[in-house]
């Protein structure tokens, strides 16, 4: 498995408060992404890196926020957390070329109360 | 955008049964196609992926796809299934033009009973 953690693993929380969920790798990749995966819809791409201080908005990037200081870490921040962000985020990370791949941390589970 | 339908929400075999799991998508220029697998609790596992080359695809743990090019198909195969392969299934395109942007389907569900 790639070297990917995500912190924290599970998080409750209360409409309007910030979160900040982690994604670190060891795996020296340039892109980063995060998902979030809800019954009946799949994944969907929030945000992703192409690089340190290099984002860009996914599908559903509203009520999102991202930031990369580091290689190895992005982070995702919800501003004000509502009911509808409860949801399980994967980080995944890739070395792209022609044949790129992506590989997934283990998730977080968040519940917005 | 791109758009990726699996068509079969959930299935239920017995064990040793064979399955094919559909997968099709809208783009209809060059395309990198995936299965993802998520065991329950856990996150998602590759389980093979189409770049190139020969359509059919094998994978990991006896599963393989193939790709129609004219059928915008990538279905997913395993003649013999185990309990152990239940899990939630996702196929996974990117466009050649648009890397990184990876589109998922919904999703199938899939139970084995032993």
């Amino acid at each position: 498995d790639a070297g990917i953690t995500q912190s924290p693993r599970h998080k409750v929380t209360e409409t309007g408060t910030p979160v900040t969920l982690r994604c670190h790798q060891t795996e020296n990749h340039r892109y980063m992404y995060w998902y979030r995966q809800d019954p009946g819809h799949g994944l969907r791409l929030i945000h992703y890196s192409y690089g340190v201080k290099d984002t860009d908005k996914g599908e559903v990037s509203d009520g999102y926020s991202v930031s990369r200081s580091k290689t190895e870490d992005f982070l995702l921040t919800l501003e004000s957390a509502t009911s509808s962000q409860t949801s399980v985020y994967f980080c995944a990370i890739s070395d792209r070329g022609v044949q790129e791949t992506q590989y997934f941390g283990p998730g977080t589970r968040l519940l917005v109360l | 955008a791109q758009s990726v339908s699996q068509h079969n929400h959930h299935v239920i075999l017995s064990e040793a049964a064979s399955l094919e799991l559909g997968c099709n998508y809208s783009y209809g220029g060059t395309v990198n196609l995936f299965w993802y697998v998520q065991y329950p609790g856990q996150h998602l596992q590759l389980l093979l992926k189409y770049f190139s080359g020969d359509p059919l695809v094998k994978g990991i743990k006896g599963f393989e796809a193939e790709f129609i090019k004219s059928k915008f198909s990538f279905n997913l195969r395993k003649p013999s299934v185990q309990w152990s392969d239940t899990a939630e299934y996702f196929c996974a395109v990117i466009e050649g033009s648009t890397l990184g942007r990876l589109y998922f389907g919904r999703g199938t569900q899939l139970t084995v009973w032993p």
